[in-house]
């Protein structure tokens, strides 16, 4: 089954760091463009960042939002990826979701794989 | 970055209903745009992409149209799972962006 599984969120004070994982089944990750997209409580879908794939030597790309204190990093061996949140703020609480960015036609890509999502809450 | 503008923010319909949601992007985006629905404590699923193309699985009640800036999605017989928010996305450039979501609620 293809699936992605977010841990690593959690209470933390402002100006404190986390390590988000997403660890993938299913498919190789290294294959794929793959995302963190986040949702703050009741509101909508904010794209924070994206790690290409292995051809595209893994560049990352991120919001400006986030850019200079979340980096986005991958573990092949253990078919995941990972997002560390670091200088957070509270306007940073939110749902944190791995998608996989997939090209579904030749040209249109998508988000066609989401995991459960695992929750960041900044507050002192 | 292209800003998505949904419409409604919210409506209520009952079962059996035929239910529209407009999006409009600030800039043409072709064909590239994605619609998604996501249940209450759940990740977003994807429903429609390039437009009008139903994803695997998706039932044939839902269909999406439209070009450029000027983009909707009709649920053609509304379901009782069917009630959740349904948001927008642009695959034209990046960063990829969502619209603010439409909530749609049992009447």
């Amino acid at each position: 089954e293809v699936q992605l599984v977010e841990s690593g969120g959690g209470l933390v004070q402002p100006g404190g760091s986390l390590r988000l994982s997403c660890a993938a089944s299913g498919f190789t990750v290294s294959d794929h463009y793959m995302d963190w997209v986040r949702q703050a409580p009741g509101k909508g879908l904010e794209w924070v960042g994206r790690t290409r794939n292995k051809v595209n030597s893994y560049t990352t790309e991120y919001a400006a939002s986030v850019k200079g204190r979340f980096t986005i990093s991958r573990d092949d061996s253990n078919n995941s990826l990972y997002l560390q949140v670091n200088s957070l703020k509270t306007e940073d609480t939110a749902v944190y979701y791995c998608a996989r960015w997939r090209p579904i036609t030749g040209t249109t890509n998508a988000f066609d794989i989401w995991g459960q999502g695992t929750m960041v809450s900044v507050s002192s | 970055d292209i800003q998505m503008t949904q419409s409604p923010s919210s409506l209520s319909a009952s079962v059996g209903d035929r239910v529209t949601i407009t999006c409009r992007p600030s800039q043409s985006i072709s064909t590239y745009l994605n619609w998604y629905q996501q249940k209450p404590g759940k990740a977003p699923n994807l429903l429609i992409y390039a437009a009008s193309s139903l994803q695997s699985g998706v039932p044939s009640r839902f269909s999406g149209s439209g070009s450029g800036t000027d983009f909707t999605l009709t649920i053609s017989g509304l379901q009782p799972e069917d009630f959740a928010t349904y948001y927008c996305q642009q695959s034209h450039n990046t960063p990829p962006t969502f619209g603010g979501g439409t909530k749609v609620e049992i009447k």
